[in-house]
């Protein structure tokens, strides 16, 4: 089966400075991985993902992830956060063995500060 | 282009009472999934529909289920509400082209309280 662990619940940087997001993977198959992000109120949002190909993923707004199989591991990273950057941040694996049900880790809320 | 649109975007409810939650999936879209999402938590699979069935379940119990019509929109319900149904309910949609890979697009969803 598979399943995701996000390593921290709460992350905080200051503004300009970068930004780890963790999370580790769980699949018997090789792995479709996504990030999404969740501002207060409002839907989630697709910033990256992972099906097999590139393993350093680009996503929106700066943000990209590495696919690094020796680990098990897709950690998201920014080289400078911004203060918009403050949200919850999931790590999502795809399910292989059906049809592309999204399972979810627990999410990093990021926390920017001036 | 719409996205994922829901409705309503609130609802309180009690006990014991029914629901019904509505998704219009996103303009080309075939296939229609329901997330829970408690609070402080993510989110977690109820069901999914394609061609106006069932096709693959989350560990819900038989009081919540749905319904997809002609034009792919989805209703999901849920019968005789507990305190522990209160959440945010997403609506996802995307192709059935290509499972694995195609993307799927979330609503902002509907806020469930139960008293």
């Amino acid at each position: 089966a598979q399943s995701v662990t996000q390593l921290d619940s709460h992350v905080s940087v200051s503004e300009g400075t970068p930004v780890l997001l963790r999370c580790n993977y769980s699949s018997s198959y090789s792995p479709s991985l996504f990030w999404y992000v969740q501002h207060p109120n409002k839907g989630l949002q697709l910033l990256l993902k992972y099906t097999s190909a590139a393993t350093l993923v680009k996503g929106i707004n700066g943000f990209e992830a590495e696919f690094k199989k020796s680990e098990t591991s897709f950690h998201l990273t920014k080289p400078s956060a911004h203060m918009s950057d403050a949200a919850e941040y999931f790590c999502v694996v795809s399910d292989q063995g059906g049809y592309n049900k999204l399972i979810f880790g627990a999410g990093t809320r990021l926390a920017v500060h001036p | 282009d719409a996205g994922v649109t829901q409705s309503p975007t609130h609802l309180i409810k009690t006990r014991g009472q029914q629901v019904t939650l509505r998704c219009s999936p996103k303009s080309g879209h075939d296939t229609v999934s329901w997330y829970q999402q408690a609070l402080g938590q993510g989110p977690q699979f109820i069901f999914q529909y394609y061609e106006e069935e069932e096709r693959q379940r989350g560990n819900f119990p038989d009081r919540f289920s749905g319904h997809q019509f002609p034009n792919y929109s989805s209703e999901l319900n849920v019968n005789a509400l507990w305190l522990g149904d209160s959440a945010l309910y997403l609506c996802a949609s995307r192709r059935d082209r290509n499972p694995l890979t195609d993307t799927q697009y979330f609503g902002p969803g509907t806020r469930l309280t139960v008293l």
